[in-house]
């Protein structure tokens, strides 16, 4: 399994300011997802990060809200944009690669809080 | 699509005991991955176990086990021997076989499993 640390682990926001998350590997991954989960909730993917072209969203999700680079193979970020309360959850970035079965392992998440 | 079903909300078991968690899923697909996932209260997702659906053979894990019924699509996972540190939120997933951007996982809404001393 792959090593993953996402920085930061927590922060509070307020409205309509942004904020962006790291995710990093310790070894090159083919794919690297991040996913969004809301309080009380169950996972929900926002977008794929594909190194070196356009992540790929998920139905309800935007490029201008939740901006995502992938630069390489083991480095991404999620930027949450224009904060909004709504936008408390925790961000988890997640791993799948080769010599993984088809598994993903995911970050110990960032906690985000906005006011 | 696909979509994954935990009915159960909450579940309770006793230190030492036996629990199975119950998973339902939804698919066209006869090749797929299913999963289950921890997350205790440090919000970190820990693989517990994984089914590929082109195996018969029922997937274990020392003390975790699955009950894979392809035909009835069903899913569960059976804990032996319960311990304090099992207590935690449990997430059954889903992954098709394809790679790239359908290669993403489908949860469940996830159980909360408390344990008893």
């Amino acid at each position: 399994s792959a090593v993953i640390s996402q920085k930061p682990s927590r922060d509070i926001c307020q409205r309509g300011t942004s904020l962006t998350i790291q995710c990093q590997v310790d070894s090159q991954v083919t794919m690297m997802f991040w996913y969004r989960q809301q309080p009380g909730q169950s996972l929900t993917l926002i977008a794929t990060a594909n190194q070196g072209s356009e992540a790929t969203y998920e139905s309800g999700f935007v490029i201008d809200k939740f901006p995502i680079s992938r630069p390489n193979l083991t480095f991404s970020t999620l930027t949450v944009s224009n904060m909004s309360p709504e936008d408390s959850s925790i961000y988890l970035c997640s791993v799948e690669g080769q010599g993984y079965q088809e598994t993903q392992y995911f970050g110990p998440g960032t906690r985000l809080l906005v006011l | 699509a696909q979509t994954v079903t935990q009915s159960q909300p909450e579940m309770s078991v006793q230190e030492a005991e036996t629990v199975t968690l119950s998973c339902t899923y939804d698919t066209s697909e006869s090749d797929y991955y299913l999963f289950w996932y921890k997350q205790p209260p440090s919000r970190q997702m820990i693989l517990v176990i994984r089914q590929e659906a082109y195996k018969q053979q029922n997937a274990t894990e020392n003390r975790f086990s699955v009950n894979f019924q392809k035909a009835a699509k069903s899913f569960s996972l059976k804990i032996s021997d319960s311990q304090l540190g099992d207590a935690a939120m449990y997430f059954c997933a889903y992954r098709s076989l394809n790679t790239g951007a359908n290669s993403k996982l489908t949860f469940g809404k996830g159980i909360t499993l408390s344990v008893r001393p």
